[in-house]
């Protein structure tokens, strides 16, 4: 079975451009959840996702978006792009949302913003 | 509130070995714990978790967790270390009480060295 993919991998931003980026959950798997890594605030949660709905949401301001489609795959957006949102975002996914479910990490999209 | 704690940056050790690193955990009610690794520009993969039952969770590449719940405590252990086991490694907490949400709390990450 194929893991979670993300796209794209890389991507160069300028400040004050957006950004979608993807993530296709492993088949069958019906919720996602995006995370923000970085150096200095480490692996912090964005949103999750299931059928198509948000269930959840980080303390992240309103640039940051997403949404899930009914295959669910899922797209996050990032708007009015700053310095500070450059980072590793992961999206994960798992089978369900219970609270032993498992999430299952993508290799992430790597965002640089100039 | 729910939190994670990894009180090591950096933890060597000679391959063959043993490994632990260490993760402590504060949250409300019985804890969902999970242990994940990251390779350089790679995503986290996971390794295993503790949900209920025995105190010894085993997972995989030969890693297996102790869950002490007196000690609000969930190291990672092996018995003998490889080189490839180096890598930055996460302990993270799921709020059985937090309902509607499934997200994971994640600790600052250890970074494991094996030195051959």
């Amino acid at each position: 079975k194929a893991g979670v993919t993300q796209t794209p991998r890389y991507l160069i931003k300028t400040r004050g451009q957006q950004v979608t980026l993807s993530c296709s959950p492993i088949s069958g798997h019906r919720s996602v959840s995006w995370y923000q890594q970085t150096p200095g605030q480490g692996l912090q949660f964005l949103f999750e996702y299931f059928s198509e709905t948000q269930r959840n949401k980080g303390n992240f301001p309103g640039r940051f978006s997403g949404r899930q489609f009914s295959n669910s795959r899922s797209e996050m957006n990032v708007s009015t792009l700053e310095l500070g949102d450059s980072a590793l975002y992961l999206c994960a996914s798992s089978l369900a949302v219970t609270k032993g479910e498992t999430q299952y990490f993508g290799p992430g999209t790597r965002l640089l913003v100039l | 509130a729910q939190s994670v704690a990894q009180p090591e940056d950096q933890v060597n050790v000679a391959e063959g070995n043993p490994l632990t690193v260490k993760c402590t955990y504060s949250v409300s009610g019985n804890p969902y714990l999970f242990w994940y690794v990251q390779y350089p520009n790679r995503g986290l993969q996971f390794l295993l978790k503790y949900i209920t039952g025995d105190n010894l969770v085993k997972g995989s590449y030969g890693f297996e967790a102790e869950f002490n719940k007196s000690q609000t405590s969930f190291h990672l252990k092996k018995p003998s270390a490889l080189v490839s086991d180096s890598a930055l490694y996460f302990c993270a907490v799921r709020d059985p009480t937090q309902t509607g949400a499934n997200n994971l709390f994640f600790g600052t990450g250890t970074r494991l060295t094996v030195i051959p």
